[in-house]
Formats: C-alpha cells, structure tokens, sequence
C-alpha cells in the first residue's frame, strides 16, 4: 500500500519561500505523476501542480509564477517551493499520486510574522 | 480553464435514503471526473475515477454516472459514516490540467 507523508515548516513568514517535502513509501516513485493541493481554512481544494517521474511538470496557471516542484528519486520524494507567499497561501497542503488515488495526511502552512 | 460547479450547495437526507449530488463542467471533460469524499480533519478520499468507476475499496452503494459535461454522484442508502463533503474534480487533457469543484456538503436530516 502506498503511503505519502509531507513535511515541513508549519509557519512561513510574508514574503519568504514555502519549502514542502512528501515522502512516498510503499511504492516507487517511477510510472506515475505525484500531485501537490492544498486548501485553505474552511475552503474547497486547489490543484498547485504535478511532477512527471522524468521530471516534467505542470502547474496551475494561477501560481505558475511562483511554484517549483522537483523529485529526488533516490530518496522517494517529490517537494513543492512557493515562492513570495502572503497570507492568502495559508492552507492545508497536500501531496496525492496522480490525480489523487492517495493522498497524505496534510500539513497546515501558516503564512505570518 | 475548465470551470466546475456543484449542486446543491448543502443537501440534507436521513439515514437509509438516497442522495444524488451533481457536478457540471464549464466545458466537455468527456469521461474525466472523479469524486472525493472528505472528513473533518481528514484528506480526501477517492470514491469514483472515469466518472463512473468504484476506487478499490469503495462499497457498491457509491455510484457515478454521466459524461460531457453533467455528472452524478448517487449514494443509495445513506450510512451514517458518509455524511461528509464531497469534491468532483475533473483531469481532462493530457497532460491534464485539474481543477474541482466547490463542493456539497451532505448533512444528516
């Protein structure tokens, strides 16, 4: 049985980079695409973007300018980077194979000084 | 970008009956849809892939229909474990560009 956990700092400051970590187990990263979402408080859910396992990507529109993801195959990890966060980037995120046939238990990011 | 909505918005059932919730797609997603069911403090849950598709482990109560652009979640007994949100998502294209929708809220009656 797969299993996905992220990891990462859980308070982010206005205007610095959100650094997330999803580490896969259970399965290889290879075949498949692995999926960053998050939501926010209290609100519905919102694709960020996916990672190929030959390390094409793709991403929402909406945060293309500011959203890095990147694999490290020899450790089973995919990571998200999100760039110039406000505290509209406050949300649950997490990480999902595919489009979503297994996700992670999430992580809450606060954006705050 | 492909727009999704749901309705209604909260739908209220009792125990033992049936919901049908519906998700429509701004444009044709063919057969792309997927359902998710989503607990307080928990992450989503795959229900339906392909539109009309049981995930492994999902029981047979849960059924999806449509295709294009008009789908249907149908629970047909409601147990008391199933009153949640649920999210149809749609992954049309390749490679795919996802987007979900708002969401309905099921509730116990």
């Amino acid at each position: 049985q797969v299993q996905l956990q992220e990891s990462g700092p859980g308070l982010v400051k206005p205007s610095e980079t959100l650094s997330l970590t999803c580490t896969v187990s259970g399965g290889s990263l290879r075949t498949y695409y692995w999926t960053w979402i998050r939501q926010p408080p209290g609100k519905g859910l919102e694709w960020i973007g996916y990672i190929f396992d030959n390390g094409n990507t793709n991403y929402n529109s909406s945060l293309k300018s500011r959203v890095t993801i990147s694999l490290d195959t020899s450790k089973n990890q995919f990571s998200l980077n999100l760039t110039s966060v406000t505290a509209a980037d406050t949300a649950v995120y997490y990480c999902a194979r595919r489009v979503g046939d297994f996700w992670g238990q999430g992580i809450l990011v606060t954006v705050s000084s | 970008e492909t727009v999704m909505t749901q309705s209604p918005v909260t739908l209220s059932v009792s125990p033992g009956e049936r919901a049908t919730l519906s998700c429509r797609a701004s444009q044709s997603v063919y057969s792309n849809l997927a359902w998710y069911q989503q607990k307080p403090g928990q992450a989503p849950r795959l229900l339906i892939h392909g539109a009309s598709t049981r995930a492994t482990g999902i029981p047979a109560r849960f059924s999806g229909s449509g295709s294009g652009t008009e789908f249907t979640l149908t629970i047909s007994s409601l147990q008391s474990e199933d009153f949640a949100v649920y999210y149809c998502q749609q992954y049309n294209n390749w490679p795919p560009s996802i987007t979900f929708g708002p969401g309905t809220r099921l509730e116990i009656k």
